[in-house]
């Protein structure tokens, strides 16, 4: 895998708590993505950086807030966990917003009861 | 909305047999790139394929694009076990990021 890691890689949180979700890369990319994966819908996406303090919404973002304060950490938080959250959180990272291919970190899989 | 779907949804071949995926999308596309996805594993890219171009070959993989049917097929040629996974496509609609499909489940039975 190119330098994306992701933190932590399995958590089993409760319905309503709070749950950040970190993405680390060492390879000077600016452009870092947030997707979820759930079966039957493949990799959607939750929201996205191009740069320090540059983000936006993705398809499937209500819920959840995202913060990039240094080039290589992005982070996805979960103000109030619902059930709804379970799923598998993949961190993708990429040279350029097109043309390019997106590097995939392992993933998270986080479960809400 | 999804704007790739893959067909079909699983696939089971004998290794040494080809192996052929469909992706079919709405809206015009700038390029469209294909990921493979082991269990349990991160995707990986595997082509990329631009809406200029008709076909393109990596190794053992050949990628078809046809604009005018909005669509493209993945075809692995002698497959091996190792090619079990999920493969997925992802369009770029011009700048409004990847959407990908659900995948197609491919098994590889030695």
């Amino acid at each position: 895998d190119a330098g994306i890691t992701q933190s932590p890689r399995h958590k089993v949180t409760e319905t309503g708590t709070p749950v950040t979700l970190r993405c680390h890369q060492t390879e000077n990319h600016r452009y870092m993505y947030w997707y979820r994966q759930d079966p039957g819908h493949g990799l959607r996406l939750i929201h996205y950086s191009y740069g320090v303090k540059d983000t936006d919404k993705g398809e499937v973002s209500d819920g959840y807030s995202v913060s990039r304060s240094k080039t290589e950490d992005f982070l996805l938080t979960l103000e109030s966990a619902t059930s709804s959250q379970t799923s598998v959180y993949f961190c993708a990272i990429s040279d350029s917003s097109s043309y390019n291919e997106q590097f995939f970190g392992p993933g998270t899989r986080l479960t809400v009861l | 909305s999804q704007q790739g779907e893959e067909d079909p949804q699983a696939l089971s071949i004998q290794e040494g047999e080809n192996a052929t995926m469909n992706c079919s999308y709405k809206t015009s596309i700038n390029n469209l790139q294909w990921y493979r996805q082991n269990s349990g594993r991160g995707l990986v890219h595997l082509i990329l394929i631009r809406s200029n171009e008709r076909e393109k070959h990596s190794g053992r993989l050949r990628v078809t694009l046809d604009t005018s049917k909005k669509s493209s097929s993945l075809l692995i040629t002698a497959s091996r076990a190792a090619d079990t996974a999920s493969y997925f496509c992802a369009t770029d609609n011009y700048g409004q990021n990847f959407v990908f499909g659900p995948g197609t489940r491919l098994s590889v039975l030695p």
